[in-house]
C-alpha cells in the first residue's frame, strides 16, 4: 500500500470552475512532486518541492497553482482550466530533492475531466 | 530535448515466456535508471532501478544497463498474466537545473493464459 495518498480519486469540473487537489505523503520525504499523465503520453513533470520551496515548474499555466504547507502536504488548485487539462494528475515524493539515485513514490492519481 | 524512448507495444508474450522491455535515452550524462510498472487506472509502481552498467537480478526480474549505447532493458522471466501492465522507463540525469526524472511513454505488456 502506498505511503502517498491523493484525494479527490475523480474530478469532473466545468471550464469556470476552482477546485483543488490534495496529496499527503506519510513517508517522512522532504521533496514532493506533481505529474500531468496524458493517454499514450510520457509522464509529464509540473512542479517539484523541497522542504516546502518550490524548486521547480515546468513552464505550467497559471491556471494550475501549486501549494505546499509542509512536507507532507501538497495541493494543486485548478482554476479556468481547459478540456485538454483532463489528464490523471499524479503526485510523488521522494526522501530528498531530485538526486541522481533518488527514487520517487507514486500516489494512486486524480483523474480529472474537464468539460 | 532529452528524450526517453519506448516503443508502445503493445508487446503480447505466451504465460511462461521470457518478456523483454527496452528503452533508449538521449542524454549522455544520464546517471541513474528505474523501471516503474502501472497497472490499468493506477498509478506507478518502482520494480527495479540500475546505476551501473551490467546485469541486475530481483526474483523474476533482470533490468540491463548499457551506457556506451544508451540503452536499459527489463526482462521479465516466467511471465505472468498478472505481469500484463504498462512499463514505463524512467532516466534520472543532471541539467541546468539540477537533477530531474524523464519518463518514456510506456510499454503496454500482455502476459496470455
Amino acid at each position: 500500500e502506498t505511503g502517498v495518498t491523493q484525494t479527490p480519486r475523480h474530478l469532473v469540473m466545468g471550464m469556470t470552475n476552482k477546485k483543488s487537489l490534495k496529496c499527503e505523503q506519510h513517508l517522512g520525504h522532504n521533496a514532493m512532486y506533481w505529474y500531468k499523465q496524458s493517454a499514450k503520453k510520457p509522464l509529464e513533470l509540473m512542479f517539484v518541492y523541497n522542504f516546502k520551496e518550490q524548486t521547480e515548474n515546468n513552464s505550467v499555466p497559471s491556471r494550475f497553482s501549486p501549494e505546499c504547507p509542509n512536507s507532507s502536504h501538497l495541493f494543486l488548485h485548478l482554476h479556468t482550466l481547459q478540456p485538454e487539462d483532463s489528464a490523471l494528475y499524479l503526485c510523488a515524493s521522494s526522501q530528498d530533492r531530485p538526486a541522481a539515485q533518488e527514487t520517487q513514490y507514486f500516489g494512486p492519481g486524480t483523474r480529472l475531466l474537464v468539460l | 530535448q532529452k528524450e526517453v524512448e519506448q516503443n508502445s507495444g503493445p508487446l503480447s508474450v505466451p504465460e511462461g515466456a521470457i518478456a523483454s522491455l527496452n528503452c533508449t535515452y538521449s542524454d549522455r550524462v544520464s546517471q541513474s535508471f528505474f523501471w516503474y510498472r502501472q497497472y490499468s487506472g493506477k498509478s506507478p509502481e518502482l520494480i527495479m532501478s540500475i546505476y551501473s552498467n551490467g546485469d541486475k537480478e530481483d526474483g523474476r526480474f533482470t533490468a540491463q544497463l548499457n551506457k556506451a549505447s544508451q540503452y536499459v532493458s527489463l526482462l521479465i522471466r516466467d511471465s505472468q498474466p498478472s505481469d500484463s501492465a504498462t512499463y514505463l522507463c524512467a532516466v534520472n540525469g543532471l541539467g541546468t537545473g539540477g537533477f530531474k526524472t524523464i519518463f518514456g511513454a510506456g510499454t503496454r505488456l500482455f502476459v496470455k493464459a
